[in-house]
């Protein structure tokens, strides 16, 4: 099975602090994607990857950069937390077909800045 | 822009009775159309998926048939069960989407409750 792990559950960290999401694939997947989840928004996509040291930026990018150097690991940061960014971030990963996709997620990091 | 629009919630059902949860989306090209739930404290996981007009896709008693003339593609269960209480979220996937990546965009999520 594919398996997505997010480093953390649970995260508190201040307000200025910058801090680091990280994301593994155990499936060698081509594609990488950060999501956050907020209440009456659905899932808005950060910032997505098709291959290790590219990145393209998603719907919502401000705030946040990526990066991967490696083709199994995403991490996302936050240069700068905000309250604004208190969210539920999850992760995915694909495989890069013609066809259809399908995404798998991690189980998700509930950051809370304060 | 793509975009997916769903039916508000919470829906609450007691057990056994019929599930309908209304998708509708926008998209240039032929789109990919998915269902993923997600589970009190869990990610996100892949229920259905339908990838051309008519197709129907199915799992676990759910089903969902892509329409492209109402561009729509609603979640259906014939009797639903206390576990199946969850947030349903639809998704689109364009394979027209330069850049790679197939990148899925997400309705707000509908959440279900069911009751016994």
């Amino acid at each position: 099975d594919v398996k997505v792990t997010q480093s953390s559950r649970y995260l508190v960290k201040r307000t200025g602090e910058k801090v680091f999401l990280e994301c593994v694939q155990d499936m060698d997947h081509e594609n990488m994607f950060w999501y956050r989840q907020d209440p009456g928004l659905g899932l808005r996509l950060i910032y997505f990857s098709y291959d290790v040291k590219m990145k393209e930026k998603g719907d919502i990018p401000e705030g946040y950069s990526v990066s991967r150097e490696k083709k199994e690991r995403f991490s996302l940061i936050l240069e700068s937390a905000s309250t604004n960014q208190t969210s539920m971030y999850l992760c995915a990963s694909s495989l890069w077909t013609q066809g259809v996709a399908e995404a798998f997620f991690g189980q998700g990091t509930r950051l809370t800045v304060v | 822009g793509n975009s997916v629009t769903q039916m508000e919630g919470p829906v609450t059902l007691s057990e056994e009775a019929f599930l309908t949860i209304n998708c509708t989306y926008t998209a240039t090209g032929y789109p990919s159309l998915f269902w993923y739930v997600q589970y009190p404290g869990e990610g996100l996981q892949l229920l259905l998926k339908a990838t051309k007009a008519d197709d129907k896709g199915s799992n676990k008693g759910f089903e969902a048939t892509y329409r492209k003339e109402t561009t729509s593609f609603h979640l259906e269960k014939g009797s639903v069960q206390v576990s199946d209480s969850a947030v349903y979220f639809c998704a689109l996937s364009d394979p027209l989407f330069t850049g790679g990546g197939n990148k899925l965009t997400f309705g707000t999520g509908t959440q279900l409750k069911v009751e016994l």
